[in-house]
């Protein structure tokens, strides 16, 4: 149980172009889902945290125009990189929690984004 | 939010026990303790997860003392494909739940 999947894992595109990234909870309901960056042999950098049905609540130096996040289901949050650009080029990851005291996040296996 | 302070590397070799401390002063009354795991290019796998004493499961125990300002992930036998790194994290799961990632624990195990 606990499986969270994210689509696609990897994507190529070019600069200016935006690009969405799908994060689903497969066998669970999530009540608030988090998106990460990650850069080579770095830690995971929180980018914004989601509770379905309301706006997401965006971590200090993250811009809310570039990085759109809706979580229109307790089943399904997506992260649109607009008009992107090279340094957007990372690792991104999500999780999802469905819950309650002391729950635990699953995260997704990543989404590696290139942009040329 | 508590931050958490780990290793930033350890080695070991296999089939022995590996012991990860993390400290964590300024932990709050309902905050719990979870580690996880990451390969490259992957996202973070759950291993365990305490509020104090100790927890075990089929993978791991964790050692959290009685003023729970460290905890221990202990790691029995490992092996080659236990080379990853290890994050702890703390938070209580209530609303305005947030997790900061520490820097991790990258271990590597030598044959």
């Amino acid at each position: 149980g606990a499986v969270v999947s994210q689509h696609p894992s990897r994507v190529i595109c070019k600069s200016g172009t935006s690009v969405k990234i799908e994060c689903r909870s497969l066998d669970f309901q999530a009540t608030t889902m988090f998106w990460y960056r990650q850069f080579p042999k770095k830690s995971l950098m929180l980018m914004a945290t989601s509770n379905e049905g309301s706006k997401a609540t965006y971590e200090q130096g993250v811009e809310k125009d570039k990085f759109l996040i809706n979580h229109a289901s307790l089943t399904l949050s997506t992260l649109t990189v607009t008009s992107a650009h090279p340094e957007d080029s990372s690792f991104y990851i999500c999780s999802a929690m469905e819950g309650g005291m002391a729950d635990t996040q699953y995260f997704g296996p990543g989404t590696r984004l290139t942009v040329l | 939010l508590a931050k958490t302070t780990q290793p930033i590397s350890m080695d070991s070799y296999e089939g022995q026990e590996v012991n990860i401390t993390c400290s964590h002063n300024n932990i709050a009354t309902n905050d719990y303790i979870t580690w996880y795991q990451q390969f490259p290019s992957q996202g973070p796998r759950f291993i365990i997860q305490g509020y104090k004493t100790k927890v075990t499961n089929e993978v791991a125990s964790l050692f959290i003392p009685a003023d729970r300002k460290s905890s221990t992930l202990s790691l029995p036998r490992v092996s080659l494909s236990d080379t990853a790194v290890y994050y702890c994290l703390v938070g209580d799961g209530t609303g305005g739940f947030k997790t900061i990632f520490g820097a991790g624990t990258r271990l590597f195990v030598k044959a």
